[in-house]
């Protein structure tokens, strides 16, 4: 079974740019959660989504920042207008259902120049 | 903030075992007890979660007390693959919304050495 696959593993945007993060969850599960790490701190919730739907944002920056998880095809966090203090490995989780283990893909280190 | 408290760093001998304590004095009754690591620069692993009774699977076992207020993780032989961050966490066993995200504290950082 493949993993939660999290591309690009790294992105390199200028300020100012826009970045795409998708994520493809598990075989099976319909539940993806993306978590923030900054460097040197704890991973951070940012957003609970199921097919089509935002269950919870309540982690997510009022501004420049968007996720979507479509019927078809992986998640998508999507950070506008970038600045430096959105460098982070942001990671991305899935889950068959709400009250089961999730499962986490390696991440994507994005750097802002 | 996260409602669990672990030592911040631990070291334990190489094919010796490794016990991990946690604290959560104030978990309520419908709360369980996870537990992940992270290796360094990878995405966090999930090791293992219980309610009450003690579980075991094939990377952990995880004892909880009575009281169910704190509970330890033992990797039975460690290995030098085993360093890494260790993240106790309480998550209720029912919900939707808010209540379905991990919420990380800073973790235990174990040291497997030769």
């Amino acid at each position: 079974n493949a993993g939660v696959m999290q591309n690009p593993r790294h992105l390199v945007r200028r300020r100012g740019q826009e970045a795409r993060l998708r994520c493809s969850p598990m075989k099976g599960h319909s539940h993806v959660y993306w978590y923030r790490q900054l460097p040197e701190e704890g991973l951070k919730f940012m957003v609970y989504l199921q097919k089509e739907n935002i269950i919870d944002e309540s982690g997510m920056p009022k501004e420049r920042f968007s996720a979507e998880f479509p019927k078809e095809g992986p998640s998508i966090l999507r950070i506008q207008q970038v600045v430096r203090g959105d460098s982070a490995a942001y990671f991305c989780a899935s889950s068959p259902s709400g009250n089961q283990p999730q499962h986490f893909g390696d991440g994507t280190r994005l750097s802002i120049l | 903030d996260a409602k669990t408290t672990q030592p911040t760093s631990m070291d334990c001998a190489e094919g010796r075992a490794a016990n991990l304590p946690c604290n959560h004095s104030t978990i309520s009754g419908n709360e369980y007890v996870y537990w992940y690591r992270q290796i360094h620069s990878q995405g966090p692993q999930y090791i293992i979660h219980g309610l009450k009774n003690n579980e075991t699977n094939e990377m952990a076992s995880l004892i909880i007390t009575e009281d169910r207020k704190s509970s330890t993780l033992i990797l039975p032989h460690a290995t030098l693959r085993d360093t890494a961050v260790y993240y106790c966490i309480v998550r209720p066993g029912n919900y939707g919304g808010s209540q379905g995200n991990l919420i990380f504290g800073k973790g235990t950082k174990l040291s497997v050495k030769p």
